[in-house]
């Protein structure tokens, strides 16, 4: 059974630019949540989707969006790029959306964004 | 506030020194409670889900624990690859929240 795929795997963008990273979960699984980590801050939420819904945001500026296809295949969006924004952004799957039974989650290999 | 608190932030090892890492919560109704390992620059691993009191898992080297405030992840006599950061999250409202984690390293 193949695991939680993320591409690309590394990126490198220019401050201002804008960037759409990519998350294709577990087949079967209906949840795909996304995360920021640094080395600062740990594991931060971004948001969820659920049967194409978005079903929770956590808190980040509107700059970063996301969105969930009938295939159950996720993509993030974040415009306008910081130097901050610089980080591994996760991926994670559920069968079920968080808060339910079996929800555990799978995460991918994240993607490395670096903003210069 | 649905809060993870770890601890210790690190530890070092000797190999074959047995340890254990803490995971304290607070929130109102647990739903789960689950440990990961991460690899520097790599997403984490899942390793177990305790839902319940009194409830213990084991997988080689490791065994999770629960109590109604707090978990540990017990490590016996540890392998220099058993160096990992290791988490823990719980389900708060509809997100994973998650622990600052714990660094091992476990020196041969």
């Amino acid at each position: 059974k193949a695991g939680v795929t993320q591409t690309p795997r590394y990126l490198i963008k220019t401050r201002g630019q804008q960037v759409t990273l990519s998350c294709s979960p577990i087949s079967g699984h209906r949840s795909v949540s996304w995360y920021q980590q640094t080395p600062g801050q740990g594991l931060q939420f971004l948001f969820e989707y659920f049967s194409e819904t978005q079903r929770n945001k956590g808190n980040f500026p509107g700059r970063f969006s996301g969105r969930q296809f009938s295939n159950s295949r996720s993509e993030m969006n974040v415009s306008t790029l910081e130097l901050g924004d610089s980080a591994l952004y996760l991926c994670a799957s559920s069968q079920n959306q968080a808060g339910a039974a079996n929800t555990e989650a799978f995460f991918g290999q994240g993607t490395r964004l670096t903003v210069v | 506030e649905d809060q993870v608190t770890q601890s210790p932030e690190a530890l070092r090892l000797q190999e074959g020194e047995s340890s254990s890492l803490n995971c304290s919560y607070t929130v109102s109704g647990l739903r789960g409670l689950f440990w990961y390992r991460q690899d520097p620059g790599k997403g984490p691993e899942f390793l177990f889900t305790l839902y319940s009191a009194g409830e213990e898992k084991e997988k080689e080297r490791l065994k999770a624990t629960l109590t109604k405030k707090e978990s540990f992840l017990h490590i016996t006599a540890p392998k220099p690859e058993d160096s990992a950061t290791y988490l823990c999250a719980v389900p708060a409202g509809n997100m994973l929240t998650f622990g600052g984690g714990t660094r091992l390293m476990v020196k041969p």
